[in-house]
Formats: structure tokens, sequence, C-alpha cells
């Protein structure tokens, strides 16, 4: 069992551009969140979802940031027109029905130039 | 909204020596879940130990505890017989228990070294 797998683990976006980030949930999890890590900080909840459905989005900044878990593949965080605050560590975690089982992914860290 | 406080930025501890990480959380909950993670360089985010509210004896794994004060809602990781490999960031977290969400809460983190 490969665990909860992310890529790419590290990403470099210039000014503008979309950044997407890629999580494969651990096989039988069938929910996913994202955390954001700022440098020197705790990891910040930003979304939580199921297959096809997102459950709590109160993290997530209004613009710019979506995300989605299809029936297929795997989950995707996009950032659009990305700017230098975006710049952190982008972790991505699932569970099975309850979330006593969370396990981590390694993280992606995204850097904007 | 609950917080988590980790009062401690740094700690330093000699190898095989005990250290103790404080967390403190602010809820009006009853019910909810309490962590440690670790996060050593690698960045990967490891459980340590978990403690569930309503449950009034510590949890403990092997060199790793927990002193749970659900009153004072503190809940600090003592760690045994430091070892070299115990050097990393720790981070308490706070999950509800209500089924309303199921997201962690972290605290800021302690940067742990072991002094050989």
């Amino acid at each position: 069992n490969a665990g909860v797998m992310q890529n790419p683990r590290h990403l470099v976006r210039r000014r503008g551009q979309e950044a997407r980030l890629r999580c494969s949930p651990m096989k039988g999890h069938s929910h996913v969140y994202w955390y954001r890590q700022l440098p020197e900080e705790g990891l910040k909840f930003m979304v939580y979802l199921q297959k096809e459905n997102i459950i709590d989005e109160s993290g997530m900044p209004k613009e710019r940031f979506s995300a989605e878990f299809p029936k297929e593949g795997p989950s995707i965080l996009r950032i659009q027109q990305v700017v230098r605050g975006d710049s952190a560590a982008y972790f991505c975690a699932s569970s099975p029905l309850t979330v006593e089982g969370t396990i981590f992914g390694s993280g992606t860290r995204l850097t904007v130039v | 909204a609950q917080t988590v406080t980790q009062s401690q930025p740094e700690m330093s501890v000699q190898e095989a020596e005990t250290v103790t990480l404080s967390c403190t959380y602010d809820t009006s909950e009853s019910d909810y879940y309490l962590f440690w993670y670790k996060q050593p360089p690698s960045r990967q985010m490891i459980l340590v130990i978990r403690q569930e509210a309503y449950k009034q004896q510590n949890a403990t794994e092997n060199r790793f505890s927990v002193n749970f004060q659900k009153a004072a809602k503190s809940f600090s990781l003592k760690i045994s017989d430091s070892q070299l490999g115990d050097a990393a960031m720790y981070f308490c977290a706070y999950r509800s228990g209500n089924n309303a969400g199921n997201m962690l809460t972290f605290g800021g983190g302690t940067r742990l070294m072991v002094k050989p």
C-alpha cells in the first residue's frame, strides 16, 4: 500500500501562472483534506472533499483557489494566477470513514518566483 | 472556533533525557480528539500519539506519553529516553468529535533539538 501520494514534490511557478497539485489518497480512503503550511508555521486546513463533493471549504481563499475530487483519478488543488504569497508546502491527507485513520502525504512545496 | 497553542517555539534535550512539549487548546465542545504529529526534515507528517477526550487515562506509545488535563485544556507530550531521531518539529492538533467536520486544527509547532 503506497500511502497518500502527492505530486509533484516540488513545483516552481512564475507569478501569474497556474499551479496544479495532485493527490492520490490511500487505497480504501474516501475522504481527502488539503492543508497549507507557510514557513515556520503549523498546517492550516483548506478544504475537505469526498468523491465528487466538496464537504467543507471554509479554509479556502475566496479567489484563485479551487479543489476537486472526481469519481476517477486524483484530487486536484488548483491555484490560478499564483502570487508570491502562495509559496508554501501543500499537504494532502486522506482517511476512511473516520479521521482517526488520517494519513498525510509528503506534501508539495510550491515556490512562486 | 477551536484554537491550539504551542507556547514553546524551540526546545532542546540531551540524548537519553526526558523532555515535555506543551500544548493548550480552546474549545466549547466536550467530545473531541487530540493528536501529536512529528514532522522531520523530510516534511512527512507522522502521527505520534492520539487521545480521546472521553478517556481519562493518558495515552502512551512506547517512549511517548501525554499528560491530558481536560479541565485545564492542556495536552502535553513527554518524550522519554530521547534519541537523535526524535529531532523534528512537533505539532499538537485538535479534531472535533461531533462529525460536523473531520479537519484537524494545528498549533504553531515546537522545534525539538536533541543534543548528543
